[in-house]
């Protein structure tokens, strides 16, 4: 069965350093999709992707976030500047569209920031 | 705004029935999902209900949704050891967005 795939599955870090994190969405998906998890809280939405350009983001998703599918297999979340807040699981998620939005999920990159 | 509460823990014995519920906000809720996390593991799609349906059954799994009410439940029949995770429902509305509850988390006693 396909499956979205994640790298790595922990990234350690220092606080203000970049971090690059990757993911492989299924491939005849079209949407893709980042959403993170705080260690205790819910799973919070960050960006949704779209013909090679950013759809919808949420207020979490500031200067500091950006993405990029820079080929036709990945799809990639950078934070420039980590902060400690920055600290969670991050998941990729990816659908083929079309109105119902089954969701298919990564098992995430657990992001630590130092 | 969006809004999706869960209660925190159950506990069931295995064999028994587990009913898990969700209350949701966004009457124009178009999709409402649940999803099933287990440790270290990503978010599986476990199944979806459109927002015009009460019922939706699919194997062990029962999805009731009450859209007077905004209430949403997964029962689980003949629940076993391998069940026990942490479950979210989950809703989206016009946006391409999910907005999740906070998980219950399911213990399954032998």
């Amino acid at each position: 069965e396909p499956e979205v795939t994640q790298t790595p599955s922990h990234q350690v870090t220092q606080m203000g350093q970049e971090v690059i994190l990757r993911c492989v969405p299924i491939s005849n998906h079209l949407y893709f999709y980042w959403y993170r998890q705080i260690l205790g809280q819910k799973v919070e939405f960050l960006v949704s992707f779209y013909n090679n350009e950013i759809s919808e983001k949420s207020e979490i998703f500031d200067d500091q976030f950006s993405v990029e599918r820079p080929d036709g297999s990945n799809f990639t979340l950078k934070i420039r500047s980590t902060k400690l807040e920055d600290s969670a699981m991050y998941f990729c998620a990816s659908s083929l569209g079309g109105g119902n939005e089954k969701l298919f999920f990564g098992s995430g990159t657990q992001l630590s920031v130092l | 705004g969006e809004d999706v509460e869960q209660s925190l823990f159950l506990s069931v014995r295995e064999g028994d029935s587990s009913v898990i519920n969700c209350t949701y906000t966004d009457s124009s809720s178009t999709y409402l999902y649940w999803y099933k996390q287990e440790p270290g593991a990503g978010l599986q799609l476990l199944t979806y209900i459109f927002s015009n349906m009460d019922m939706k059954q699919d194997q062990r799994l029962t999805v009731l949704l009450n859209k007077k009410d905004k209430h949403l439940s997964l029962r689980i029949a003949d629940t076993q050891t391998g069940d026990s995770a942490i479950y979210f429902c989950a809703e989206i509305t016009g946006r391409r967005a999910l907005t999740f509850g906070s998980g219950t988390r399911l213990q399954v006693q032998p």
